[in-house]
């Protein structure tokens, strides 16, 4: 079975400081790994995702990560923060196939202030 | 154009009154889900379908019953609410060919059973 653990449940930081929310997942099989964004009282959005290929990607809002599959790590990092990402965010794993469920952490809490 | 939609958006009852939530998604996709984030903001699947036939139904009540009528629709119906019950539900719908797993959500109905 797979399972995310992000390991960090609050992160405050100020605005234009880096950034990184970890998370490692856990699985006996390829799976595909995911980041969304919760802003509040809101949906889900997609910020990123890691099918295959390159380990680096890059999504929306400045914000990228890196697949590391030797430590199962797939950590998001932005170089500079704004007060508008204040979110929560979350970490997810799916094997991709038909209706198969996403599998998600219990996300960070990330709070921006000046 | 909102790619998935719930209604209602916020809904509030009282314990042992039967409520549904409805879903669409104008995507094409399909498969729809449905998810549970709890207070803490863990979020959980519940069901999903794929062309209306149900995949996964993981351990929920069965006072709890997905229905789809159409690939476009994904209604979650509630009996005999709880207290226990009280969370947001999230529908979100993705494509089996090409869609490798990225889910798309809607914006959450909040269920407060009083």
């Amino acid at each position: 079975a797979q399972s995310v653990t992000q390991l960090d449940s609050q992160v405050p930081v100020f605005e234009e400081a880096p950034v990184e929310l970890r998370c490692n997942y856990s699985s006996s099989v390829s799976v595909y790994l995911f980041w969304y964004v919760q802003y509040p009282n809101q949906g889900l959005q997609l910020l990123l995702k890691y099918l295959s290929g390159s380990t680096l990607v890059k999504g929306i809002n400045g914000f990228e990560a890196e697949f590391n599959k030797s430590q199962t790590s797939f950590h998001l990092r932005k170089p500079s923060v704004h007060i508008s990402d204040t979110a929560e965010y979350f970490c997810a794993v799916t094997l991709g196939q038909a209706g198969t469920a996403l599998i998600f952490g219990k996300g960070t809490t990330l709070s921006v202030s000046s | 154009d909102t790619a998935v939609s719930q209604t209602p958006k916020y809904l509030v009852t009282q314990m042992g009154n039967d409520k549904s939530i409805k879903c669409e998604q104008n995507l094409g996709h399909d498969t729809m889900y449905w998810y549970k984030q709890d207070s803490k903001k863990f979020l959980k699947i519940m069901f999903s379908y794929n062309n209306k036939e149900l995949i996964i139904n993981e351990t929920v009540p069965n006072r709890f019953s997905p229905k789809s009528p159409d690939k476009a629709h994904l209604n979650l119906h509630i009996n005999s609410l709880e207290l226990g019950d009280s969370a947001v539900y999230f529908c979100a719908s993705s494509q089996i060919a090409g869609g490798r797993g990225e889910q798309f959500f809607g914006p959450g109905t909040r269920l407060t059973v009083l």
